[in-house]
C-alpha cells in the first residue's frame, strides 16, 4: 500500500533550526511536496522536489533521496509564526497526492 | 501567484439539509480540481477528482450520491453535501490544477468549515 510517515509533533526554540523528516512508499513517484498549514486554514505550498538533493528557498530548504524514499524539510532561524503543521505529500504514478498526517511544530520563545 | 477562492468560508446548517460549496480559480483555467476533507488533527483526505465537462472520480468510501460534484466550467467546481448529518461536519478544501502547469501547479482554496447541527 501507499504510505507517508512523519513525526506527529516537534518542539523547537525561536531562532534555532529544526528538521522535519518524511518517509514515503508509493506506487510510482512523481515528486514530493511540503506544505505549511496553520490551524483552521488551508495548506500553503512550500516546496516541490523531484530530483535528489537539497533545494534552498530562503529560511526553508527541502531535501529528497529517491533511493531511500526519504525527504526532510529544514527550517532555519525559527520564528514564532513558523508554528504550524507541516504536511509531506508524495505524487504517485497517477499524479495523485498521497498525504502524510502532518507534523505539528511548536516554537517556544 | 494563482488564486483559488472558496465560498462560503464557513457554514452552519441543520441536519437533513443540503449545502453547496463553490471553488473558483480566479486568474487561471483549471481542467482538474480536487476536493479534500480534513477532520481535526488529521491529514487531508482526497474525496474526489473533478474534471471539467465530465463526471467526477470519487475515492473509495466516498458516497457519490451524498457528495455531488459539478465542474461546469474551467474556473468553477461545486461540491454539494446532500442530507447533511453531524458526522459530515469537517473542513472542506478544494485545489485546482493549472491547465498548462506541471505537477507542482496545484493551488489550494482557503477551505470551508461546515458544521451540521
Amino acid at each position: 500500500g501507499q504510505n507517508i510517515d512523519q513525526p506527529t509533533e516537534m518542539t523547537a526554540t525561536e531562532g534555532a533550526i529544526v528538521q522535519i523528516n518524511c518517509t514515503y512508499q508509493t506506487s510510482g513517484f512523481n515528486g514530493l511536496f511540503w506544505y505549511q498549514q496553520h490551524a483552521g486554514e488551508a495548506p500553503t505550498f512550500l516546496s516541490y522536489n523531484v530530483l535528489d538533493g537539497l533545494e534552498e528557498k530562503g529560511r526553508f530548504s527541502s531535501f529528497l533521496s529517491r533511493s531511500k524514499g526519504y525527504s526532510y524539510l529544514l527550517l532555519k532561524e525559527l520564528q514564532m509564526k513558523d508554528s504550524a503543521s507541516y504536511l509531506c505529500a508524495a505524487l504517485d504514478s497517477n499524479y495523485q497526492l498521497i498525504w502524510g498526517a502532518g507534523t505539528k511544530l511548536i516554537i517556544k520563545p | 501567484g494563482a488564486v483559488v477562492s472558496q465560498h462560503p468560508s464557513w457554514v452552519i446548517c441543520k441536519s437533513g439539509t443540503s449545502v453547496k460549496i463553490e471553488c473558483r480559480s480566479l486568474d487561471f483555467q483549471a481542467t482538474t480540481m480536487f476536493w479534500y476533507r480534513q477532520f481535526p488533527k488529521q491529514s487531508l483526505m482526497l474525496m474526489a477528482t473533478s474534471n471539467e465537462g465530465s463526471k467526477a472520480t470519487y475515492e473509495q468510501g466516498v458516497e457519490k450520491d451524498k457528495f455531488l460534484i459539478n465542474h461546469a466550467s474551467l474556473t468553477l467546481s461545486t461540491l454539494t453535501v446532500t442530507s447533511a448529518h453531524p458526522e459530515d461536519s469537517s473542513f472542506y478544501i478544494c485545489s485546482a490544477l493549472e491547465e498548462a502547469g506541471g505537477p507542482n501547479e496545484q493551488y489550494f482554496g482557503p477551505g470551508t468549515r461546515l458544521t451540521v447541527t
